[in-house]
């Protein structure tokens, strides 16, 4: 079956400095993959996303790239700040209506 | 921006009690889920709801679980008798069609403790 497997937090970073979260999956066919994003106290929103191979999603700096060969999809950002602190979900969607998450990532970010 | 919403944000409830979980998805959505993450665990995928039937479900989604569309703008995730293990954060999410390429839009969650 599918499955999605995300680098255990917590990332502790200090501010500007380069983020990278890494996230290799499993799946039949040929996924679309996400990163959501979770604030504390608040749900999960959708950070970028990826639905072919050598596609790159990018959203408020952060940037991902779908890599077939590697069967990844690493998290980026160039220069972190305090309020990117939250949890990051890589999933996936084989095509039905099923997304398989991750276990999370904790990033906190200090000043 | 159009948010789905989840009502309420915690419910607390004894162990055999019956619960109601709410949620008003976007309102041009067509698909519906439910999702659940116990603490420290992976966000699990529940069920998917299209044109008032259960599209798909999961292991998890056994005869103690039920959703219902009441009326053109709630999705409800019933639990006729709550157990312990039940406690975890429910989340519901609705998209405008299926497939990969959609994206699902998250509600900000009911936090369900169970005694």
């Amino acid at each position: 079956g599918d499955s999605v497997t995300q680098m255990e937090g917590p990332v502790t970073l200090s501010e500007e400095a380069f983020l990278t979260i890494n996230c290799t999956y499993t799946a039949t066919g040929y996924p679309s993959l996400f990163w959501y994003v979770q604030y504390p106290g608040e749900g999960l929103q959708l950070l970028l996303k990826a639905t072919k191979a050598d596609d790159k999603g990018s959203n408020k700096g952060f940037e991902a790239t779908y890599r077939k060969e590697t069967t990844s999809f690493h998290l980026e950002k160039g220069s972190v700040q305090v309020s990117d602190s939250a949890v990051y979900f890589c999933a996936l969607n084989s095509g039905y209506s099923t997304l398989t998450f991750g276990k999370g990532t904790m990033l906190l970010v200090s000043p | 921006e159009p948010e789905v919403t989840q009502t309420p944000s915690h419910q607390v409830t004894q162990m055999g009690q019956e619960v109601i979980l709410r949620c008003v998805p976007i309102s041009n959505h067509l698909y519906f889920y439910w999702y659940r993450q116990i603490l420290g665990q992976k966000v699990e995928f529940l069920v998917s709801f299209y044109n008032n039937e259960i599209s798909e479900k999961s292991e998890i989604f056994d005869d103690q679980f039920s959703v219902e569309r009441p009326d053109g703008s709630n999705f409800t995730l019933k639990i006729r008798s709550t157990k312990l293990e039940d406690s975890a954060m429910y989340f519901c999410a609705s998209s405008e069609g299926v497939g990969g390429r959609q994206t699902q839009y998250f509600g900000p969650g009911t936090r369900l403790l169970v005694l």
